[in-house]
């Protein structure tokens, strides 16, 4: 079966960094694009950030560009999201989630992980 | 600029069907999309995807109840036997060199 799990997340004061961490099971994780989205608590879904399989094609949206940087080890089937500078608007829950189209960087998404929260607060 | 439309709020009774719109922005209308389906206290659950000729392709499991059809700029995703479980937020997805974007989402009631 297969499965985006996401870890990492927790409390973090303003100013601070978490890093996210995505395991990919039950597909060959090397060949897909996988990607960040968050969800504010009582808010819609936002895309955040998007990796390619071949890590030659990444995407950040404006809100978190020069404070996020996204990484993926296909010889682990895992990736991260490293946060810094973290804000309080930057609460939210963490989504990993696949592109459905092999080789393309961004996409539909047709796989999504359990998600991580990550609450910025002093 | 790209972007999606959705209404906030939809609601129908069970065993009914409800037909949920999703707009893209001018210039954009034969982008495809993706619909998800988020119910209260889940991730996101993927749908399908639909393009701009009403074509679809639906994810694993996904009941015949749910179907797709496009008109112009305008996605639609339709449930019918509606079901005490359908009731949840729907959110339709799309995508353009370097940007990814999600419309603000319609909650559905089922009453």
């Amino acid at each position: 079966e297969v499965h985006l799990v996401e870890s990492g997340g927790g409390l973090v004061k303003p100013g601070g960094s978490l890093r996210l961490s995505c395991s990919a099971s039950g597909f060959t994780f090397s060949s897909f694009s996988i990607n960040w989205v968050r969800q504010a608590p009582g808010e819609g879904l936002e895309w955040v950030s998007s990796i390619n399989s071949d890590i030659n094609d990444i995407y950040y949206a404006d809100s978190v560009k020069g404070r996020f940087t996204i990484s993926r080890d296909n010889g682990k089937n895992s990736m991260s999201l490293q946060m810094n500078s973290l804000r309080a608007e930057d609460t939210a829950v963490y989504y990993c989630a696949r592109v459905h189209t092999v080789g393309a960087a961004l996409g539909a998404f047709d796989l999504w992980g359990q998600g991580t929260m990550v609450t910025v607060s002093s | 600029q790209l972007v999606l439309t959705q209404s906030p709020s939809a609601s129908a009774s069970l065993g009914a069907s409800v037909k949920l719109t999703c707009t893209l922005s001018s210039g954009h209308s034969s982008f495809a999309i993706a619909w998800h389906q988020q119910q209260p206290e889940k991730g996101p659950r993927y749908l399908m995807k639909l393009y701009s000729d009403g074509s679809h392709t639906k994810g694993d499991g996904i009941p015949d109840r749910f179907s797709g059809s496009s008109s112009g700029a305008e996605r639609y995703l339709t449930i019918s036997s509606l079901q005490s479980e359908d009731e949840a937020d729907y959110y339709c997805q799309t995508w353009g060199t370097g940007i990814l974007v999600f419309g603000g989402g319609t909650k559905l009631t089922v009453l």
